[in-house]
């Protein structure tokens, strides 16, 4: 069936810089998109959601993008900290909510 | 106050035993669900219920049952371990809703099968 994937399995980054996380979706009937922070140990933790008929939305120091025409999502992370170092998912919401295999973010200082 | 937590956080046992996870929350969910996650951090949904009423069963081996005493729990009980169930496990919840999509996640049980 179609899936949610991502184009980088990790990624490393300077404390201070921004970050930029992507995610190819397959299912052009999901309607909601949600990114998860997954830290060591615990479960993932809801970040920041976008629905299909926007482009874009920002939060606190994140931001969604989402691009329907090529199927692509992805999330910008202002100054980032070493305390977003983590895994991030995306998640599409067609039959239930279904993630993709998820970004190691590594923040150096 | 947890508000999705599960127990135990770690299960080591042999192949072939059985073992049952058990996950509560205590957020008045309507819809709670068992999500499983490999070494490679991929999470699959495996099963989702809506008012102790199963709604997904995402292609699981039937040694894996879901069982619903009532809406805020929801317990996962595996018989005949294999190996390849070796995962952390996390139950989820959310409320009943178009708009409800965001899901509230335990901290995880992990599973080791020798």
């Amino acid at each position: 069936g179609e899936s949610v994937g991502l184009h980088l399995p990790t990624l490393s980054v300077q404390e201070g810089d921004n970050s930029i996380i992507n995610c190819a979706y397959s299912n052009s009937a999901s309607d909601y998109f949600i990114w998860y922070k997954q830290e060591s140990g615990k479960g993932p933790q809801f970040i920041i959601d976008i629905r299909s008929n926007m482009d874009k939305r920002q939060g606190q120091r994140v931001t969604v993008l989402l691009n329907k025409t090529v199927k692509h999502l992805s999330l910008q992370i202002a100054a980032t900290q070493p305390g977003d170092s983590a895994v991030y998912f995306c998640a599409e919401n067609y039959n239930d909510m279904r993630f993709g295999a998820g970004t190691r973010l590594t923040v150096k200082p | 106050d947890t508000a999705v937590s599960q127990t135990p956080k770690y299960l080591v046992t042999q192949m072939g035993n059985d073992k049952s996870i058990k996950c509560e929350q205590n957020l008045g969910h309507d819809t709670m669900y068992w999500y499983k996650q490999d070494s490679k951090k991929f999470l699959k949904i495996m099963f989702s219920y809506n008012n102790k009423e199963l709604i997904i069963n995402e292609t699981v081996p039937n040694r894996f049952s879901p069982k619903s005493p009532d809406k805020a729990h929801l317990n996962l009980h595996i018989n005949s371990l294999e190996l390849g169930d070796s995962a952390v496990y996390f139950c989820a919840s959310r409320p009943l809703g178009s708009g409800a999509n965001v899901l509230t996640f335990g901290a995880g049980s992990r599973l080791t099968v020798l």
